[in-house]
């Protein structure tokens, strides 16, 4: 497709579990976003991959949550040991690079049991 | 640390109107700006792009300006539709990078 494909679209997991969350960018983008939004609020950052540059990790909330982007494409989001409160829509969004329009998948919805 | 505001919180107008929306930000030291509109349930769709260097950008039925020496931003809706209802949302860089912070958006409804 076209836009910027994440899977899966639901996931439900038992507390204490891991999960990986994929995210498919636009061809050719080298800027990749994670965000994260809980239910009724605003948009949390989390991770920013800029081409080959070290990413910008400063919004991950414990160290529980790692990413990594291979081949300048694809990413992964992981969540060890999920926690109830990690139970949120997670957002990728990717951009031809620095400072153009972000695009944003649909989301993968994450239910922590 | 940039902090991104977004006033009124929500908003219910008639067709036809036009309506502006604000986002003020706190560091004003920026590239750019972004506005968004979300659907429920959806991911965001991007509107407009506008560059620190510029003041206005058009797309359609929408405007958006920019302030940096005040850290202001407005989207104007010119003749309202019901399809316009969504959650606006404007997404600012923190000082020199391209980390966007959002703002908690605008929820509109556009009565029929």
């Amino acid at each position: 497709g076209a836009g910027v494909s994440q899977s899966p679209s639901n996931k439900v997991t038992e507390k204490g579990k891991d999960v990986e969350l994929r995210c498919d960018p636009i061809s050719g983008h080298t800027a990749l976003y994670w965000y994260r939004q809980s239910l009724g609020q605003g948009l949390e950052f989390l991770i920013y991959f800029q081409g080959n540059s070290a990413p910008d990790k400063s919004g991950l909330p414990s160290d529980r949550f790692s990413a990594e982007r291979t081949g300048g494409s694809v990413s992964t989001l992981t969540i060890q040991r999920t926690q109830q409160e990690d139970s949120a829509v997670y957002l990728c969004a990717s951009s031809l690079g620095s400072g153009n329009t972000i695009y944003f998948g649909e989301g993968s919805w994450l239910t922590v049991v | 640390k940039q902090e991104v505001t977004q006033i009124p919180a929500a908003l219910s107008v008639p067709e036809g109107e036009n309506l502006v929306l604000n986002c003020s930000f706190t560091d004003s030291a920026i590239y750019n700006l972004q506005w968004f509109r979300q659907d429920p349930g959806k991911g965001l769709t991007s509107l407009l792009l506008i560059q620190s260097s510029q003041r206005e950008q058009t797309s359609g039925r929408l405007n958006a300006s920019l302030d940096k020496s005040s850290g202001r931003s407005t989207l104007y809706i010119a003749a309202s539709q019901p399809g316009d209802s969504a959650t606006y949302l404007c997404a600012v860089p923190t000082s020199g990078t391209y980390k966007y912070i959002f703002g908690t958006g605008t929820r509109l409804k556009v009565l029929a």
